[in-house]
Order: C-alpha cells, then sequence, then structure tokens
C-alpha cells in the first residue's frame, strides 16, 4: 500500500517568509509524527498528534513553529518568518496507534536563503 | 530525556565481511526500532524490536532492554548496505523516537 508522503520535496524561500510543508500519512495510521534533521544528525522530535489534536509538542524549537491536522489524516508544519537556521530536512511519520512501529516519509529539504 | 549512543560512529567494509552495530541508551524504554537512511535520505524501517532478537534475511537485531543496549548484526555485507544506520528507542511514558548520531556504513566491491 502506499506509504507516508510529503510534499513539496524540495522548497527553497527567502528569510522572513512563510513556508507551509504537507504530510499525507498511512492510511488509518492516528498517530502522526514531525521531526527535523539537520546535516550529519539523526532526526530530532517536533510534534506528535494523536487523531487530530497535538498530544506534545514539546519539541518545537520557538513559536513560529506551529502544526495542524484538522481531520484526523493531512498534516501542515507552518513555519512563519523564516531563518537560515531554519534550513533542514523535515520529515513526517505515522504509526497505526501510539506506541506502535513508525514509518517515515521521503521528507521536505527547505532552503532558507 | 533520554541519551542514545551508537557505535561505530564511521564503519568501512570490504564487501562479503560481516559487523556489529551497537546501541546504548541510558534509560529504560518501551521500544526501539532501527532504521537505515540510504544516500538519497529515505530512512527504511529494519526492526522494531523493544526486547529479544530478530531476523531478516542478513540483518538481526537483539535488545537487551534490562542492560540498555541494542545491537544490529550484518552479515555477508553488500554495496547496497552501505548508508547511516540510525537506532531509536522511545522513552518510557512518552511516545516520540529519539535519535542517536547513527552509524555511517561504507561498503567497498
Amino acid at each position: 500500500g502506499a506509504g507516508v508522503s510529503q510534499t513539496p520535496s524540495n522548497k527553497v524561500t527567502e528569510k522572513g517568509k512563510y513556508v507551509e510543508l504537507r504530510c499525507d500519512p498511512i492510511s488509518g495510521h492516528t498517530a502522526l509524527y514531525w521531526y527535523r534533521q539537520s546535516l550529519g544528525q539523526g532526526p530530532e522530535f517536533l510534534i506528535y498528534f494523536q487523531g487530530t489534536g497535538a498530544a506534545d509538542d514539546s519539541g518545537l524549537p520557538n513559536d513560529r513553529f506551529f502544526a495542524v491536522r484538522p481531520e484526523g489524516s493531512v498534516s501542515t508544519l507552518k513555519i512563519q518568518r523564516t531563518e537560515r537556521g531554519d534550513s533542514a530536512v523535515y520529515l513526517c511519520a505515522s504509526s497505526l496507534n501510539r506506541g506502535y512501529e513508525q514509518y517515515f516519509g521521503p521528507g521536505t529539504r527547505l532552503t532558507v536563503t | 530525556g533520554i541519551q542514545v549512543e551508537q557505535s561505530p560512529p564511521d564503519l568501512i567494509l570490504q564487501e562479503g565481511a560481516n559487523s556489529t552495530l551497537r546501541c546504548n541508551f541510558s534509560d529504560s524504554v518501551n521500544n526501539l526500532q532501527w532504521f537505515h537512511q540510504n544516500p538519497w535520505g529515505q530512512l527504511i524501517n529494519l526492526f522494531y524490536i523493544p526486547s529479544g532478537t530478530k531476523q531478516n534475511g542478513r540483518l538481526s537485531a537483539t535488545t537487551v532492554a534490562t542492560e540498555r543496549y541494542s545491537l544490529l548484526y550484518i552479515s555477508s555485507s553488500q554495496t547496497t548496505d552501505s548508508g547511516v544506520y540510525f537506532c531509536a528507542p522511545v522513552d518510557s511514558g512518552n511516545t516520540p523516537l529519539v535519535f542517536g548520531k547513527g552509524t555511517r556504513l561504507s561498503v567497498i566491491a
């Protein structure tokens, strides 16, 4: 079946602009996660949704970052007033439920110039 | 939060060789996953292994949760095994995976 998909695959934006990154989880998966991976590092947790609600947003670095999952399926990660330090690969993962195996999408490479 | 340490950080193997990658973690865990990140950046699930031993073809993994470590064995390595291998446990009571810095494996023909 279809895996986790993310769009766009690449995004180049200017410092100060607003961006939205989209994640389509595996059908039927209730848990959805966003991670961020910088060059040479392992992915770092940003936010976790169970259904429509953000169950844990402790990894969001500051209030410029926000994510939604209004219908419990697709999720959008929103970054306001982008900074060069936001450049990274943003990864989305989903699992059947909390505590189950997580499956990752291909990521969105964000470059802030 | 939980700390994850992977060793070795880098490994170069001749094709056909065997290797063992180690993951130490600092606290009790609910579950643990091993991933292979291929050169295109895709994270590929290898094992979901909170405890015990599992095998899948040339790969096997063992987690000893009471001693806070997990091992990934790669036998008869192939050039397609090249990439970064990540261990990612889940802290008890929490949900997100916590990744180590990975082991970068290069298999040479």
